[in-house]
Order: C-alpha cells, then sequence, then structure tokens
C-alpha cells in the first residue's frame, strides 16, 4: 500500500520551516526521504531504520514512530535550494529485497 | 561516492521500436538494481528489482516479456523495452544499493523516452 504524504504542496517564504508527514497502514522496517527537482531524478536525503529514529543533517532533519508507522521531515529555516518534490519511500519488511513503495510527493515551493 | 550513471538521457523513438536503457553504477558494485517508472507530475513506481545473475522479480501488472531486464553484471543492468508505443512514454529510472551502505537507493539521472 502505497504510504500518504501531507501536505500535497507548500508554499514559504525563505527562513520559514515546514513539516512533510508521512504515514502508512502498514507496519514499516524503514522509511526513506527523497527530494526531486523537476526533470530530474530523485536525490537521497535520509533513510530512517526500524527501533524508532531520527536524524538530521543541516537544517533537514527526520523522525520515525515506528508505533504509529508514521515519519515526518522537518525542513528549518528553508532556504531557495529546498524547493522540489519531496517522497517517502517505504520498506515493510526484512526480505522485502528493499523494495520501496513511493508516497505521491510534497511539491515544496520557496519563495524569495 | 555512490554515483549511478544511466544511458541514453533522452531518447525519441518511432512506435513498434525497441529502446535499451543501461543503468551503472560507477564507483561500487550494486547489490541490487532497481527499475522506476515515472509519468508527470506523479510518483515513482517501481517497475522491477534485480540482482545480478538472476531473473528480475516484476511488480504486479508490469509485463515482463515487454520489460526486458537483464543484469549482467554487480555494475550494470539493462531495461529493453520493446515494440515501445507512445503510452510507454515516461521517465525511467534506476537506482542501486550496494558499497558502504546497504539501505540506500542510489538513483541515476533517468532516461526520458518518447514515443512517436
Amino acid at each position: 500500500q502505497q504510504p500518504v504524504q501531507s501536505p500535497q504542496a507548500v508554499i514559504l517564504r525563505e527562513g520559514e520551516d515546514a513539516v512533510i508527514n508521512c504515514s502508512s497502514s502498514k507496519a514499516l522496517y524503514s522509511v526513506h526521504w527523497y527530494r526531486q527537482k523537476h526533470g530530474e531524478a530523485p536525490v537521497f536525503l535520509m533513510i530512517l531504520l526500524k527501533g524508532g529514529e531520527q536524524k538530521g543533517h543541516d537544517k533537514i532533519s527526520a523522525s520515525f514512530n515506528e508505533k504509529k508507522q508514521q515519519s515526518s521531515l522537518y525542513l528549518t529555516a528553508s532556504q531557495l535550494s529546498y524547493s522540489g518534490t519531496y517522497f517517502c519511500g517505504t520498506e515493510s519488511g526484512v526480505g522485502s529485497q528493499g523494495n520501496l513503495i513511493f508516497g505521491k510527493g510534497t511539491k515544496l515551493s520557496v519563495k524569495p | 561516492g555512490a554515483v549511478v550513471s544511466q544511458h541514453p538521457s533522452w531518447v525519441i523513438c518511432k512506435s513498434g521500436t525497441s529502446v535499451k536503457i543501461e543503468c551503472r553504477s560507477l564507483d561500487f558494485q550494486a547489490t541490487t538494481m532497481f527499475w522506476y517508472r515515472q509519468f508527470p507530475k506523479q510518483s515513482l513506481m517501481l517497475m522491477a528489482t534485480s540482482n545480478e545473475g538472476s531473473k528480475a522479480t516484476y511488480e504486479q501488472g508490469v509485463e515482463k516479456d515487454k520489460f526486458l531486464i537483464n543484469h549482467a553484471s554487480l555494475t550494470l543492468s539493462t531495461l529493453t523495452v520493446t515494440s515501445a508505443h507512445p503510452e510507454d512514454s515516461s521517465f525511467y529510472i534506476c537506482s542501486a544499493t550496494g558499497g558502504t551502505s546497504l539501505d540506500t537507493q542510489y538513483f541515476g539521472p533517468g532516461t526520458r523516452l518518447l514515443v512517436l
């Protein structure tokens, strides 16, 4: 089952914060976050594994609540370069060969 | 590190022809490679998963006779779209896992296919 992302789209001014959510109806082994710019391939941001994690680099961080089967991506003090579509990819179990099912994406636009 | 390349980046072909797309891991050995298709403004849809030397595993609804996948080595996988039709026009992206981070999928730059 495809994970559900919210919101579908968000418009920010430079310097503002945003949260993107990803939730699944299935138990999750891992959640992967990617950013895709128009016409380009997705770029890996981070992976969170079962056991409940929080990770971050620069001003982008994420959390994984295994019990709630959801993950959130936090973008703080957004920059123009953060614009793009953010996808979460979920892996439901060991032995799934690492197959990811991607959400429909959240389009983030950062304006000056 | 962990660079994945795809070739060609763009292809335009006539209906009925076959198109081959290559996916290479340049600086690591890819244990598994994945092929995705993405239609405009839509999410990535997994088509198939392949491991070197074995047959690809196709997702439900993906015709394995139409989308031939060959994973000949630990650094190369190819996707051949046979007898392409206009509805096959899409953005095809490969990804690979391996190297130091087995969980991370590294994506290639994608191949845009337009079938006339």
